[in-house]
């Protein structure tokens, strides 16, 4: 059975105290890994797409890569406006057309 | 703009009734789907549709029901038979290309129980 889990549930950081989150997958024949920003009552935001092993991405202070085994988003310095909870999904060859989320890491960045 | 609406924002439900939630897209895409997210749980799909006119179900179809009439419209239909309907319910949208394909979601309808 297909897994995405990711940790940690919850982080807080600093204004400009940099950090990672990760989503780490068990699956059989990855099509692609998404990472969404939800901000509390909204629909989830697209970021990235990663779809091989060694792929990176990045859109401002975030920065998305990819493993065999599990995903990295890398926030640098980030602000209070960074604050929500990430989204981590994948597509196999199992699902077909259905993301496979994880749980989600809420992250608060005070300043 | 191009996007993706959903309507109504809140919806409340009584005992025994049907009530159906709205999902617009203006952005040409083939497909749509419908997810259900609950506290401290990761979004489930309760159906998707790849072409007007067929839809499959998802993992969590019971007691929910879809159409897909036109290309730009799949509301779904909470009915009486979902014992739990509260849910923060979200409609996606997305397109293939290349075999690649990124699903885009709407602002979300939040059902609640009376």
């Amino acid at each position: 059975e297909d897994q995405v889990t990711q940790s940690p549930e919850a982080l807080r950081l600093q204004e400009g105290e940099s950090s990672s989150l990760n989503c780490s997958y068990t699956v059989s024949g990855l099509r692609g890994l998404f990472w969404y920003r939800q901000d509390p009552g909204k629909g989830p935001e697209f970021l990235f797409t990663l779809y091989s092993a060694g792929e990176e991405k990045e859109k401002e202070r975030l920065k998305a890569t990819l493993t065999k085994k599990e995903s990295f988003l890398h926030i640098t310095a980030p602000k209070p406006e960074d604050s929500a909870t990430y989204l981590c999904a994948v597509i196999t060859a199992n699902s077909g057309y259905e993301l496979n989320f994880g749980k989600g890491t809420s992250l608060l960045v005070t300043p | 703009d191009g996007g993706i609406t959903q309507s109504p924002k809140y919806l409340f439900r009584k005992e025994g009734q049907n009530v159906t939630l709205s999902c617009e897209q203006n952005l040409n895409h083939d497909a749509m789907y419908w997810y259900r997210q609950d506290p401290g749980q990761g979004l489930r799909l309760i159906y998707y549709s790849q072409i007007v006119n067929d839809f499959q179900k998802g993992d969590i179809a019971e007691g929910y029901s879809v159409s897909r009439e036109k290309k730009e419209s799949f509301p779904l239909t909470v009915t009486s038979a979902q014992k739990n309907p509260t849910a923060f319910y979200l409609c996606a949208s997305s397109i293939q290309r290349g075999g690649k394909e990124t699903q885009y979601f709407g602002p979300g309808t939040r059902l609640l129980v009376l």
